[in-house]
Order: C-alpha cells, then sequence, then structure tokens
C-alpha cells in the first residue's frame, strides 16, 4: 500500500520568495511514482511536476522543482519567486504497482503581498 | 482542447435519496476515475476504469456506490440511498494511461454533493 504525509497544514510565503512544501512517502514498490497537483478554492485539481522513482535528476517545470530524495522517502515542492496566484491547496501523490493514485492531507500555501 | 466535463456542479438531496453524477472524459483518454474529496481532505479513489473495464473499486462502497462507463467514454457515478457522510465532492479525471507511466490526470470541476 502507499502512503503520503503531509506534515505542513498551513504555510506562508512572503510574495517573490521562495518556498518549500514537504512530501514523505512510503511504498514497497520498486518503481513509483510521485506527483504534485494544485488545487485553487475554485476547486479544479491543476497537474504541476511529476518525478518517477528511477529518473536520476529532479524535475523542474517552470518556477516548480521536485526535490527528490530517494533514501529518504522524501518528494518536496520547491515554488521559486511565489506569486499571489500560487495561493492554494497542494497535494502530493504517488503511483506505484497498484496503478492508482494515493494523495497526502495537503498544504494550504497563502502568498502574502 | 476540450477539458474533463462534470455535471451538475451542485447537488443538494436528502438522505436515503438517489442521486446520480455524470463525466465526459477528455477525448482519447484511456483512463477514467472517480475520486471523493471530503472537506479538508485529499481525493480519495472510489473507481477506476481502463477503457470500459473496471481496474480498482477496492474503495467503493458498493452496497449503495455504483459506476459504469459506457463504451469506455462517458462514465456515471449513483449513489442510492445517500447518507449525510456522502457529502463532499465528487471529482471525475482521466489520463491517456496508468498513472506509473507518469501520465498525469486531468481533472473536471467536480460536483459538490450537500446531504441533508
Amino acid at each position: 500500500a502507499q502512503k503520503i504525509t503531509q506534515t505542513q497544514p498551513g504555510m506562508f510565503v512572503q510574495e517573490k520568495e521562495a518556498v518549500t512544501l514537504d512530501c514523505t512517502y512510503d511504498t514497497s514498490d520498486q518503481s513509483y511514482g510521485l506527483f504534485w497537483y494544485k488545487q485553487p478554492s475554485s476547486g479544479e485539481m491543476i497537474f504541476l511536476i511529476y518525478q518517477g522513482s528511477y529518473d536520476e535528476q529532479n524535475a523542474t517545470e517552470g518556477r516548480y522543482s521536485l526535490n527528490f530524495q530517494k533514501a529518504r522517502k522524501s518528494a518536496n515542492l520547491v515554488i521559486s519567486a511565489s506569486q499571489l496566484g500560487d495561493s492554494a491547496m497542494y497535494f502530493c501523490a504517488t503511483a506505484g504497482s497498484a496503478r492508482q493514485l494515493t494523495f497526502g492531507s495537503g498544504t494550504q500555501l497563502t502568498v502574502l503581498p | 482542447e476540450a477539458g474533463v466535463a462534470q455535471s451538475p456542479r451542485y447537488k443538494i438531496i436528502e438522505k436515503r435519496q438517489s442521486v446520480a453524477f455524470w463525466c465526459n472524459p477528455i477525448s482519447g483518454h484511456a483512463t477514467l476515475y472517480w475520486y471523493q474529496q471530503i472537506l479538508g481532505q485529499g481525493p480519495k479513489l472510489l473507481i477506476q476504469f481502463q477503457n470500459n473495464g473496471v481496474v480498482d473499486d477496492s474503495q467503493l462502497p458498493k452496497d449503495r456506490f455504483s459506476a459504469e462507463r459506457l463504451k469506455g467514454v462517458d462514465s456515471t457515478l449513483k449513489i442510492q440511498p445517500a447518507k449525510l457522510e456522502d457529502s463532499a465532492v465528487y471529482l471525475c479525471a482521466s489520463s491517456l494511461d496508468l498513472p506509473l507511466h507518469g501520465h498525469e490526470q486531468y481533472f473536471g470541476p467536480g460536483t459538490r454533493l450537500t446531504v441533508t
């Protein structure tokens, strides 16, 4: 079974600064994937970034990067140069041999002007 | 490219009534998912289809929930009879293939169900 732990229920960051959202996972699968999604107050889930367990380099997508530390089973999301529009709920998720996505409980990010 | 469509957007029913939700995935997406998201929590997978076959329905309360995917395209999720604890947002998502291969899921706007 897959398990995702997001220990930060809420985070605040000043506009234009970088922020790291924590995610640890638990899996017995050798091959798995890690995803981050953003959910604004409007409710839709938006895909941000993906990291495969065998990818040697950390994934990056624009201002988003995934700090993947396999030995520590962590997959933290780093948002650089925060913008007001980044205020949202952020979910970490994993997929393994069970072929389904398991989500964490989320972190509410608030960007302050 | 059109996104995942869901209807209705909002539904209020009394407990013990029945309700149905509809989802139209992105064209060409083989995999379709139904999630339940209770306020303050992450989405929980209810059922996953690959084309018109069920891949996983282990967390679907089968005594009251049912789902089908017609001809491998549209899908309907039904609750009968509804309970108060079914109040949640029901999200439909689709992807080209299974998530293990890095295929991101595209989500619809969700249906907010309130059971009174």
